[in-house]
């Protein structure tokens, strides 16, 4: 089984500060993780993922994750905010062997100018 | 531009009646996904294809059908038994297969379907 907990729903922050959205996993097997970033009325789109090579993870749009095992997190990061990463940031496993990807509730990011 | 299609975009549809929603994708991907998004619960799984002439539910599939008669093909059929059918549909492909699997979806822009 694997499932993915979202900490808040929607979180506000100012231009320029740092934005961190919190994600933590469950998963029976060591797992693929993503972070996805979705606009209104759009599609999703892929910002990193996690498949056990490097722990740290480099997206796009200047984002990052860090997997912890030991925290079973896989937090999301950018240092300073801008007003265009405003949008719904979705967390999502899958084990590594198998095509099902489990989502999180999703996270709304605010920028406030 | 290689990608993921979906139609029609809007749909507005009578209570009683089904509805089909087109999925076509030409990344020459495995395997196919139908999730429904509601706001506030994330992306919810109604069925999923890994190779041709073979799907399997999802944790929602009740009051959906689908087929898959070609890899680039995967539509969607919303029928009457489906209780709360308006909702945003997305479609999704990835990579599957021995070496190969990068476990990324690749999503289309999605389809509304409101029930009047």
């Amino acid at each position: 089984a694997q499932s993915v907990t979202q900490l808040g729903s929607h979180v506000s922050v100012s231009e320029g500060a740092l934005v961190l959205l919190r994600c933590n996993y469950s998963s029976s097997v060591p797992p693929y993780l993503f972070w996805y970033v979705q606009y209104p009325n759009q599609g999703l789109q892929l910002l990193l993922k996690y498949t056990s090579a490097a722990t740290l993870v480099k997206g796009i749009n200047g984002f990052e994750a860090e997997f912890k095992k030991s925290e079973t997190s896989f937090h999301l990061t950018k240092p300073s905010a801008h007003m265009r990463d405003a949008a719904e940031y979705f967390c999502a496993v899958r084990r590594t062997n198998a095509g099902k990807s489990t989502f999180g509730d999703g996270t709304t990011l605010t920028v406030k100018p | 531009d290689g990608g993921i299609t979906q139609s029609p975009k809007y749909l507005f549809r009578k209570e009683g009646q089904n509805v089909t929603l087109s999925c076509e994708q030409n990344l020459n991907h495995d395997a196919m996904y139908w999730y429904r998004q509601d706001p506030g619960q994330g992306l919810r799984l109604i069925y999923y294809s890994q190779i041709v002439n073979d799907f399997q539910k999802g944790d929602i599939a009740e009051g959906y059908s689908v087929s898959r008669e070609k890899k680039e093909s995967f539509p969607l059929t919303v029928t009457s038994a489906q209780k709360n059918p308006t909702a945003f549909y997305l479609c999704a492909s990835s990579i599957e297969g021995e070496g190969r699997t990068t476990g990324e979806l690749f999503f289309g822009e999605g389809s509304r379907l409101t029930v009047l």
